[in-house]
């Protein structure tokens, strides 16, 4: 996918380890939203940037740290993560947020991501 | 507030038959609906959405999806199932009047196409 990259794929980190996610969108968006994705539960909405803004924090632990440095860019920062913490991280853009709330979201291949 | 079900955790359908995956959702006002496929290892892939105007919206890789408003569901629907069609389906809505207008995704329904 060329739309939405993620890096790394993979992450396995102990629980003391200092990590950061990283997601990049060459689709022009001005959204970027950061999504956690573990078996058998609905997907949950973490952080939200719109033009490079945080406008959503869905009572995320302190443990996860986003940055949007630029609208092609969304970083997620991790520390001392607890194991039940293990997802499939996902990032997701869209064409805009307020105003319109009709476009899709699209999303990259994900980070995934074992705490041990 | 707003909600989405998908009543099946897996859908089983033999390959050339038609297949229906289910949706129903709860919001305050009018919705706009989404589905969404996910391949093993991939992130989630956009198939349709129903904005407005005709209730039967066409999508990619011959998906379609039915929006019937009296009985808040938005099926996902296709004539003729291949074994590639064999992955994890989202239904999403979004209030139209809502004012957060973020996306609620139901749990998702595995679909399996055996040959």
């Amino acid at each position: 996918e060329t739309g939405v990259t993620q890096t790394p794929r993979h992450l396995v980190m102990g629980m003391t380890n200092k990590k950061s996610l990283k997601c990049e969108q060459h689709l022009g968006h001005n959204a970027m939203y950061w999504y956690k994705q573990s078996a058998k539960k609905p997907l949950e909405l973490m952080f939200v940037y719109s033009l490079e803004e945080r406008v959503e924090n869905n009572s995320v632990p302190s443990r996860f740290s986003p940055e949007c440095p630029n609208s092609s860019h969304l970083f997620l920062h991790l520390h001392t993560l607890q194991p039940e913490d293990s997802a499939l991280y996902l990032c997701a853009s869209s064409q805009g947020r307020t105003g319109g709330f009709s476009y899709e979201q699209y999303f990259g291949p994900g980070t995934r991501l074992t705490v041990t | 507030a707003q909600s989405v079900a998908q009543p099946e955790d897996q859908v089983n359908v033999a390959e050339g038959n038609p297949l229906t995956v289910k949706c129903t959702y709860s919001v305050s006002g009018n919705p706009y609906l989404f589905w969404y496929v996910q391949y093993p290892n991939r992130g989630l892939q956009f198939l349709l959405k129903y904005i407005t105007g005709d209730n039967l919206v066409k999508g990619s890789y011959g998906f379609e999806a039915e929006f019937n408003k009296s009985q808040t569901s938005f099926h996902l629907k296709k004539p003729s199932a291949l074994v590639s069609d064999s992955a994890l389906y989202f239904c999403a809505v979004r209030d139209r009047g809502g004012s957060q207008g973020n996306l609620i995704f139901g749990k998702g329904t595995k679909l399996s196409v055996k040959p």
